[in-house]
């Protein structure tokens, strides 16, 4: 069973640039929560969504966004990077609100440097 | 909003040593969990909580969700190279939704030979 793959891997982009990372999950999970990581906040929730609408979403100011489709694959994206962006962004996936009993499904992430 | 504090914040143990480490929250959590991340990997879940008392074990791991509903500890035994990671406890804090979970800042642990 293939986990949860995210891409790309790793980027790099300057300042004012935006930036479009994927996720797909396991097969058969309807639900995509989104991570950021830092060594100085560490790990901070970003959205959650399931069935394409968004459930959940963090203290995040509005350049970040993030959408899923109808195959349960989700993007998330950052506009106007800023310095403060670089980070490593997580993807992880459940089956469904509520059922997974607080287990969720890493990706491995995309590393983001913004210079 | 709910905070998670972790201590300790790093650990260096000699392998075969025992581990242990808490977390604790100034308000009540429902659930808690604890994860390991390995360097360049996502975090994995190790053991899952979900009543106030509860002990549970996962092979050489044990967790216990504490009475008050605010603290949990996970202990290691006899620990091994592979044991090397980021600890993190979480919890959910998205309502019903299990998606959104507020983490701690994690334990580091280095295991030596």
């Amino acid at each position: 069973k293939a986990g949860v793959t995210q891409t790309p891997r790793y980027l790099i982009k300057t300042r004012g640039q935006q930036v479009t990372l994927s996720c797909s999950p396991i097969s058969g999970h309807r639900s995509v929560s989104w991570y950021q990581q830092t060594p100085g906040q560490g790990l901070q929730f970003l959205f959650e969504y399931f069935s394409e609408t968004q459930r959940n979403k963090g203290n995040f100011p509005g350049r970040f966004s993030g959408r899923q489709f109808s195959n349960s694959r989700s993007e998330m994206n950052v506009s106007t990077l800023e310095l403060g962006d670089s980070a490593l962004y997580l993807c992880a996936s459940s089956l469904a609100p509520g059922t997974s009993l607080g287990e969720l499904f890493f990706g491995e992430g995309s590393r983001l440097t913004v210079l | 909003g709910q905070q998670l504090n972790q201590s300790p914040q790093s650990m260096f143990i000699q392998e075969g040593e025992d581990v242990s480490m808490n977390c604790t929250s100034s308000s009540i959590f429902n659930t808690w969990l604890w994860y390991k991340q390995d360097p360049g990997e996502g975090p994995v879940l190790l053991i899952a909580l979900y009543k106030a008392g509860e002990l549970t074990s996962n092979g050489r791991l044990t967790a216990q969700f504490g009475i008050t509903r605010k603290d949990s500890f996970l202990n290691i035994s006899a620990s091994i190279p592979s044991d090397v990671g980021i600890y993190f406890c979480a919890g959910p804090t998205g309502g019903t939704s299990y998606g959104k979970l507020t983490f701690g800042q994690g334990t580091i642990l280095t295991v030596h030979p």
